[in-house]
């Protein structure tokens, strides 16, 4: 089983639609979680970052988090063709290492 | 606030030879992370260094070497370059206390 698990994609989906983008990961005592948007070409950017269980929100994006089920899930609502990018997931396990997912690959259609 | 700087961004070397790639981090971030990306393994953990000390180290070959000076900025070298070395190398850089990290714009290496 990889560390963290993403769907490679690509998620198409039509602009103005709610985009939904998952991850899981398997070490239980992972602490932080992040979510990095790279274009093709570029480095990643960070857009989110969550800590605690729940949902966090910040403008368009909402990371929602469940421990128990080591699932960690980013939204991004009302998408726009300039959301096409590949997607990575993030988490800081204990021993303070970052693992990367292999990235899902999202396209907003016009 | 600046953010992480990366030199050179793109680079050609053959076979057998060594290269050198260097990264500067956010100014008062004291932590620097070396990834490998290829399109086939994704983004790989090379090192962490912190205060000038290796923090921790992923699964890579001695050739993969690397060091922070006291003002913080951090290089890394390969030497001995296989053709499976050609990928973008990235930078991260993080604050005390903090678990954000931040990456710099990348050094795109290429084997030939």
């Amino acid at each position: 089983q990889k560390e963290v698990e993403q769907n490679s994609g690509p998620l198409s989906v039509p602009e103005g639609a709610i985009a939904s983008l998952n991850c899981t990961y398997s070490d239980r005592g992972s602490q932080s979680f992040f979510w990095y948007r790279q274009y093709s070409g570029k480095s990643p950017e960070l857009i989110m970052f969550i800590y605690s269980n729940g949902d966090k929100e910040d403008g368009r994006f909402t990371a929602q988090l469940n421990k128990a089920s080591q699932y960690v899930s980013l939204l991004i609502r009302d998408s726009q063709p300039s959301d096409s990018a590949t997607y990575l997931c993030a988490v800081n396990s204990r021993t303070y290492k970052y693992i990367f997912g292999t990235g899902t690959r999202l396209k907003v259609l016009a | 606030k600046a953010g992480v700087t990366q030199t050179p961004r793109y680079l050609i070397k053959t076979r057998g030879q060594q290269v050198t790639l260097s990264c500067s981090p956010i100014s008062g971030h004291r932590s620097v992370s070396w990834y490998q990306q290829t399109p086939g393994q994704g983004l790989q953990f090379l090192f962490e260094y912190f205060s000038e000390t290796q923090r921790n180290k992923g699964n890579f070959p001695g050739r993969f070497s690397g060091r922070q000076f006291s003002n913080s900025r951090s290089e890394m070298n390969v030497s001995t370059l296989e053709l499976g070395d050609s990928a973008l190398y990235l930078c991260a850089s993080l604050a005390s206390g903090r678990s954000e990290q931040f990456f710099g714009p990348g050094t795109r290496l290429t084997v030939l």
